[in-house]
């Protein structure tokens, strides 16, 4: 699976749109882009996944780059209860002893403020 | 949709003894479930991949021996830590992909955080 960078921390006002970076720029064609998150001594939330093209769902918006070298979760109205980690993560399922194995990094650590 | 639940939510113990803990998918069938285990500060570390009706498959450094895996239906799978020590006290985490869905959507229960005295 391609390495993912993500800043370790980012700080987003309340209302406001926050905007999540990852780099993969060593993506293969066939991996999807997924992204979860955790809130404190919580087990982990699915959020979005994407190959190519943009997606929307009710809680995000994930924006990926035409060569699919990085991409953008965007959380469009912050909430307090959005602080989080939030981890993007690079799969192919290629089945066999690989399938569903996801590696969680070090994620990005949101702290949504007032 | 897509809730998995997990029982207990903490548990202490003393160390020598063994502790279940129960993953439960409650409007889905799972045909694969995962255990993780995450320590303080740290990300979660994947531990097994569990299928219903067969023998789990453990992830290298994890002792299956220790880390006794059930996954008799597609709803339900336990974990069993057997004779636990200080060590063991970690937050453990299940989770399930639908059947038919894509596996790496996974679904995550709240976690159980166990402390081996």
């Amino acid at each position: 699976d391609a390495k993912t960078t993500q800043p370790p921390s980012m700080d987003c006002a309340e209302g406001r749109a926050a905007n999540l970076p990852c780099n993969h720029s060593t993506i293969s064609g066939n991996e999807y882009v997924y992204w979860y998150r955790q809130i404190h001594s919580q087990g982990p939330q699915y959020i979005i996944h994407g190959l190519k093209n943009n997606e929307t769902n009710e809680m995000a918006s994930l924006i990926i780059t035409e060569d699919r070298k990085s991409s953008t979760l965007i959380l469009p109205h912050a909430t307090l209860r959005d602080t989080a980690v939030y981890y993007c993560i690079v799969r192919f399922n290629a089945g066999g002893t690989s399938y569903g194995k996801l590696t969680f990094g070090q994620g990005t650590i949101l702290t949504v403020h007032p | 949709g897509a809730v998995v639940s997990q029982h207990p939510s903490w548990v202490i113990c003393k160390s020598g003894t063994s502790v279940k803990i129960e993953c439960r998918s409650l409007d889905f069938q799972a045909t694969t479930m995962f255990w993780y285990r995450q320590f303080p500060k740290q990300s979660l570390m994947l531990m097994a991949t569990s299928n219903e009706g067969s023998k789990a498959t453990y992830e290298q450094g994890v002792e299956k021996d220790k880390f006794l895996i059930n996954h008799a239906s597609l709803t339900l799978s336990t974990l069993t830590v057997t004779s636990a020590h200080p060590e063991d006290s970690s937050f453990y985490i299940c989770s399930a992909s639908r059947a038919g869905g894509q596996p790496d959507t996974q679904y995550f229960g709240p976690g159980t955080r166990l402390t081996v005295l």
